[in-house]
C-alpha cells in the first residue's frame, strides 16, 4: 500500500495567515492526489483533486500543487471557517490512502 | 439536491454481524460508483471499500483490513448501497460513510459527497 504522510501533524495560526501543508507519498503517484477538509463531527469535504484542480465551489485561496511524492496544500489568506482537520488521499492504486490528518487550530 | 444518508449502525457485539444502508436522492444513482470509509473515534479516515456503476461490471474492491469479511453491493431500482459487515471485531469501531464517486459510470475514485455518517461499536 502507499503511504502518505503529511506534515505537520497541527499547527496553530491567525486569521489572514498564507498556510501550507505538505503530503508526501511513499511512491510516485501522479498527480492523482485529492485534498479534504473535515471539521468536528462533519462529514469530510472535498477541496482540490488531480493535485491542483478546485473542486467546484470552493473559495479561490485554496490552491493545491506538486506531481510525484510531493504535494502541498497552500491557502492563501487563513478565514476562521478554514480551522479544521486537512487530509490528503491518493488514488493512485488500491487501496486508496489518507494522510494521518493536519489540524490547523486557532493561535 | 444530492442526499447520501447512512442507516443500520449500532453497538453489536464482537463476532456479530451488521448491515449498513446509505440511500441516495438527488441524482441517477445507477451511474456512479460508490464507496465506504470509517473512521475511529479521534482517528483519521480508512477507506473500506467501492462498488462500480452495473455499466462497468458492478464489481467491488476492499481494503485489506476488511476483505472477506465485508461485502458491498447495490440495488440500483431503491437507490442503495450496502454494507454487510460480518465476523466484527472491536478495531471496526468506527463512524461510517457513504461516498458517491465523482466519476459518471467510471469511478475515479476521488469523491464529492459524503454521508454525515452512522456509527458502529464493537463491544461486548
Amino acid at each position: 500500500a502507499i503511504r502518505m504522510t503529511q506534515s505537520p501533524s497541527s499547527f496553530s495560526a491567525s486569521t489572514g495567515d498564507r498556510v501550507t501543508i505538505t503530503c508526501r507519498a511513499s511512491q510516485g503517484i501522479s498527480s492523482y492526489l485529492a485534498w479534504y477538509q473535515q471539521k468536528p463531527g462533519k462529514a469530510p469535504k472535498l477541496l482540490i483533486y488531480a493535485a491542483s484542480t478546485l473542486q467546484s465551489g470552493v473559495p479561490s485561496r485554496f490552491s493545491g500543487s506538486g506531481s510525484g511524492t510531493d504535494f502541498t496544500l497552500t491557502i492563501s489568506c487563513l478565514q476562521s471557517e478554514d480551522f479544521a482537520t486537512y487530509y490528503c488521499q491518493q488514488y493512485y492504486s488500491y487501496p486508496l490512502t489518507f494522510g494521518q490528518g493536519t489540524k490547523v487550530e486557532i493561535k | 439536491e444530492v442526499q447520501l444518508v447512512e442507516s443500520g449502525g449500532g453497538l453489536v457485539q464482537p463476532g456479530r454481524s451488521l448491515r449498513l444502508s446509505c440511500t441516495a436522492s438527488g441524482f441517477t444513482f445507477g451511474d456512479y460508483a460508490m464507496s465506504w470509509f470509517r473512521q475511529a473515534p479521534g482517528k483519521g479516515l480508512e477507506w473500506v471499500g467501492f462498488i462500480r456503476s452495473k455499466a462497468y461490471g458492478g464489481t467491488t474492491e476492499y481494503a485489506a483490513s476488511v476483505k472477506g469479511r465485508f461485502t458491498i453491493s447495490r440495488d440500483d431500482s431503491k437507490s442503495i448501497a450496502y454494507l454487510q459487515m460480518n465476523s466484527l471485531k472491536t478495531e471496526d469501531t468506527a463512524v461510517y460513510y457513504c461516498t458517491r464517486d465523482i466519476g459518471i459510470a467510471v469511478a475515479v475514485l476521488y469523491f464529492d459527497y459524503w454521508g454525515q455518517g452512522t456509527l458502529v461499536t464493537v463491544s461486548s
